[in-house]
């Protein structure tokens, strides 16, 4: 079946650029997201991107897809301490249409 | 590691009907779940966060009396959807913090509703 897998810990400071990594198994993968949670609260959608796109770009947020390398990233720009929180990274396999998570990136941003 | 579990996994009911689905932390206490729902090959969507012996907070556009939601211990959380259409027809995801505030959140494998 599907595997993702991410970095668990990323620490960077105020203002400086942010980038969480993401990588999969399943090459046929058609939608792949980026999730955020704060402490105690639900999934909150970020952004996605289609398999058949390698970029997309959203406000401070940019999404690369390496489709041959199977690696998905996340750029956040100007990263502020309201930032702090954990990404998941989820794909939908091209045989299901439920979603795969990866354990999540915790950001710490540092003032 | 933490499993949660929901029952059932999968369940076909008429129009009319209502389903209970139900999600367990099953080694673990768990002060706050949470409802997903998610639509063939598209996006999960919060519907609401559960609070053992509280109210359940529901995100905008999810109707309170259609999809009730019942926390009444720290292992067990409750979704009944109510007179079930066609167009409820989803998958339900729960997930469950493992400690309040933590980051530690564990999903269940999900139920797939559809309605006849």
């Amino acid at each position: 079946g599907e595997d993702v897998e991410q970095s668990l810990f990323l620490s960077v400071r105020e203002g400086d650029s942010s980038v969480i990594n993401c990588t999969y198994t399943d090459s046929s993968s058609t939608y792949l997201y980026w999730y955020k949670q704060e402490p105690g609260a639900g999934l909150q959608l970020l952004t996605y991107i289609f398999s058949n796109m390698d970029m997309k770009q959203d406000q401070r947020l940019t999404v690369l897809l390496n489709k041959k390398d199977k690696h998905l990233s996340l750029r956040i720009a100007d990263t502020q301490t309201g930032d702090s929180a954990i990404y998941f990274c989820a794909v939908v396999p091209g045989s299901q249409g439920n979603l795969i998570f990866g354990k999540g990136t915790k950001l710490s941003v540092k003032p | 590691g933490a499993v949660v579990s929901q029952h059932p996994s999968w369940v076909i009911c008429k129009s009319g009907t209502s389903v209970k689905i139900e999600c367990r932390s099953l080694d673990f206490q768990a002060t706050t779940m949470f409802w997903y729902r998610q639509f063939p090959k598209q996006s999960l969507m919060l519907m609401a966060t559960s609070n053992e012996g509280s109210k359940a907070t529901y995100e905008q556009g999810v109707e309170k009396d259609k999809f009730l939601i019942n926390h009444a211990s720290l292992t067990l959380s409750t979704l009944t959807v109510t007179s079930a259409h066609p167009e409820d027809s989803s998958f339900y995801i729960c997930s469950a913090d493992r400690t309040s505030g933590s980051y530690e959140q564990y999903f269940g494998p999900g139920t797939r509703l559809t309605v006849t």
